[in-house]
Formats: structure tokens, sequence, C-alpha cells
């Protein structure tokens, strides 16, 4: 089942923070967060793990609340460059076998100006 | 640049034509993917490989779409009988196996297919 994402878009001026939200209906084995430009692939700035294992970009952070399921992203003093489409890709629980997709909501819109 | 690569970037086809996609993953990554973003939407998952092994398939999936990854390194995606909604653009990505159940996924540009 897709995560729901929130807000669906934000306006910021340069320098100002935003929180971009992802919760999902399902139990979370881990979620991964992108940014995407118009006309480009997916970039990709970090993954949180069940168990508090984190490994992304160092200027943005992020949480991941396992009892809720839910992960939350952190631009601090936004810049031009972060404007774009923000994803996060969920994976539930890991059987073992291997199920490595990621099911992405539908994004959150970030536009960043002067 | 040792990123993901895919090509052609750009197809446009008739309905009921055949097209085939090429990925070139991560040159040490044995894990590749294939997923389809059509415009105001996330990436949807279609398919996954680890080498070779094609391990899942999205139930998404018709019968008319197949990959292969004959020798565990680039990837092609065919699409058969091509109809209007299956325009989108196709990206593939690619990880690497580690002990770590997931790990990130890196992003190919993408073809954009436009069915007419």
């Amino acid at each position: 089942q897709q995560p729901v994402q929130s807000p669906q878009a934000v306006i910021l001026r340069e320098g100002e923070d935003a929180v971009i939200n992802c919760s999902s209906s399902k139990a979370l084995y881990s979620v991964h967060w992108y940014r995407q430009k118009h006309g480009e692939a997916p970039v990709f700035l970090m993954i949180l793990l069940k168990g508090g294992e984190q490994k992304g970009h160092e200027k943005i952070s992020a949480s991941f609340n396992e009892k809720k399921q839910q992960s939350s992203l952190y631009l601090t003093a936004s810049q031009l460059s972060y404007s774009g489409t923000y994803f996060c890709g969920t994976a539930t629980a890991y059987s073992g076998a291997g199920s490595y997709q990621l099911t992405f909501g539908k994004g959150t819109k970030l536009s960043v100006i002067p | 640049d040792t990123g993901v690569s895919q090509d052609p970037r750009h197809k446009i086809t008739k309905r009921g034509q055949n097209v085939t996609f090429r990925c070139d993953p991560i040159s040490e990554h044995n894990r590749l993917y294939w997923y389809r973003q059509t415009l105001g939407q996330g990436p949807e998952f279609l398919t996954y490989f680890q080498n070779e092994a094609q391990l899942e398939k999205s139930r998404l999936l018709s019968d008319r779409f197949s990959a292969e990854r004959p020798k565990g390194s680039f990837s092609t995606l065919e699409i058969q009988r091509t109809e209007q909604g299956d325009s989108a653009m196709y990206l593939c990505a690619s990880s690497q196996r580690t002990r770590r159940a997931y790990n990130e996924q890196f992003f190919g540009p993408g073809t954009r297919l436009t069915v007419l």
C-alpha cells in the first residue's frame, strides 16, 4: 500500500525550514528518501532502517518512528537547490527470501524562492 | 561517470509495436530494479533482479512486459504490443548487496516512452 506524504506542496523562502512527512499503514522495515528535479532521475538522500540505523546526506536529517510507521524529512536553512519533488519509498518487513521492492508516495513538491 | 545508464532516453512508438529498453547498472552492483513513473506519481515497482535471477515481479506487470538480465550485468525491459497506457518514464535502479537487507538504490536517467 502506498505511503501517504504531506504536505503535497510547500513554498519556502531561502533560509526557511521545512518538514516533509511520510506515513504508512503497514509495518515498515526501512524508509528511503529521494529528491527529483523536473525531467531528471530521483537522487538518493537518506535511508532509515528499523532499529535506528541511518545513512545519507550530511545536510539533511530525518527521523523514523517505528511505532507509528512514520518518517519525517527535515530541511533546514533551505537553498534554491533544494527545490524539487521529494519522495519517500517504503520497504515492508524483510522476509529473508528477499522482498526488496520500494513503494513510493506521490511526492511533496518543494519550491524555494529567493 | 560510473552511474546507472539507460538507453534510449526517449522512445516514440505507435500502438501495437514492440519496444526494448536497456539498463547498465553501476558496475559493482548486483541488484537491479525496474520502475515506471507517470506524471505526478512516484516510481512504481515493476521487477527486481539479483545477479541474473529475476526474484520479484509486480502483480501489476502484464504478460506483455518481460525483463532479462542474462549475464548479471545489463538488463533489458521489453514491452510487446504497446498500448497508450504504457506511456511513462521507465526508470532503472541498482544497489549493492551487503549484509543489510536494504541499501540505497541509485536511479538512472530513465527512458521516456510515448505511445501514439
